[in-house]
């Protein structure tokens, strides 16, 4: 019974090759994320969706795609991976509302681009 | 925009010792602030949240905040810690409404020696 789950936990991978994450939570919540921690542990927003609204940090490239095919999945593709791509990406989703926007977290998923 | 400041780094401290981690944000509005810990090779548990209310907010494993509005602050303490308190510490922000990614600060390493 696990929240927030992705899948896979590890990917490894060549450089130019094309790559997906899935993500699932079964928390009922209506937005998801996701976020980018680098070699340095630092965590930064890539995406936020629900079903009204995609938001997008404006400084990742467009080659990272989010995929939403119903409200408790949104996975991220990545075409023409690069090597500063390799890093861990975590997923995670809200119920925003209520006053407060707690995200819950997935495991991660490390992905090393060769 | 939103930015979180956390002033340590690195932090190493005995068993018993007594905890303080800083954490300044930046921003104007009504906020929702966080802290998560990641312990190695671990995913990211809530250790506490802020959002209205009693400043002083109570958390797991022993851990409290206190929310100062006057200094934009949202430290972190813990009166005597433990080995297993090891881990990164991440402070984090968001403005509490949509879909708001949450703003993270750089997180503090901390090492508990035994």
């Amino acid at each position: 019974d696990t929240a927030v789950s992705q899948t896979p936990k590890y990917l490894v991978t060549q450089m130019g090759n094309d790559k997906s994450i899935k993500c699932e939570q079964n928390l009922g919540h209506d937005t998801m994320y996701w976020y980018k921690q680098d070699s340095k542990k630092f965590l930064k927003i890539m995406f936020s969706y629900n079903n009204k609204e995609l938001i997008i940090n404006e400084t990742v490239p467009n080659r990272f795609s989010p995929k939403s095919p119903d409200k408790a999945h949104l996975n991220l593709h990545i075409n023409s991976l690069e090597l500063g791509d390799s890093a861990v990406y975590f997923c995670a989703s809200s119920l925003p509302g209520q006053g407060i926007n707690e995200q819950f977290f997935g495991p991660g998923t490390r992905l090393t681009v060769l | 925009a939103q930015s979180v400041s956390q002033h340590n780094h690195h932090v190493i401290l005995s068993e018993a010792a007594s905890l303080e981690l800083g954490c300044n944000y930046s921003y104007g509005g009504t906020v929702n602030l966080f802290w998560y810990v990641q312990y190695p090779g671990q995913h990211l548990q809530l250790l506490l949240k802020y959002f209205s209310g009693d400043p002083l907010v109570k958390g797991i494993k022993g851990f409290e905040a206190e929310f100062i509005k006057s200094k934009f602050s949202f430290n972190l303490r813990k009166p005597s810690v433990q080995w297993s308190d090891t881990a990164e510490y991440f402070c984090a922000v968001n403005s509490g409404g949509g879909a708001d990614g949450l703003t993270f600060g750089k997180g503090t390493h901390l090492i508990i020696q035994p």
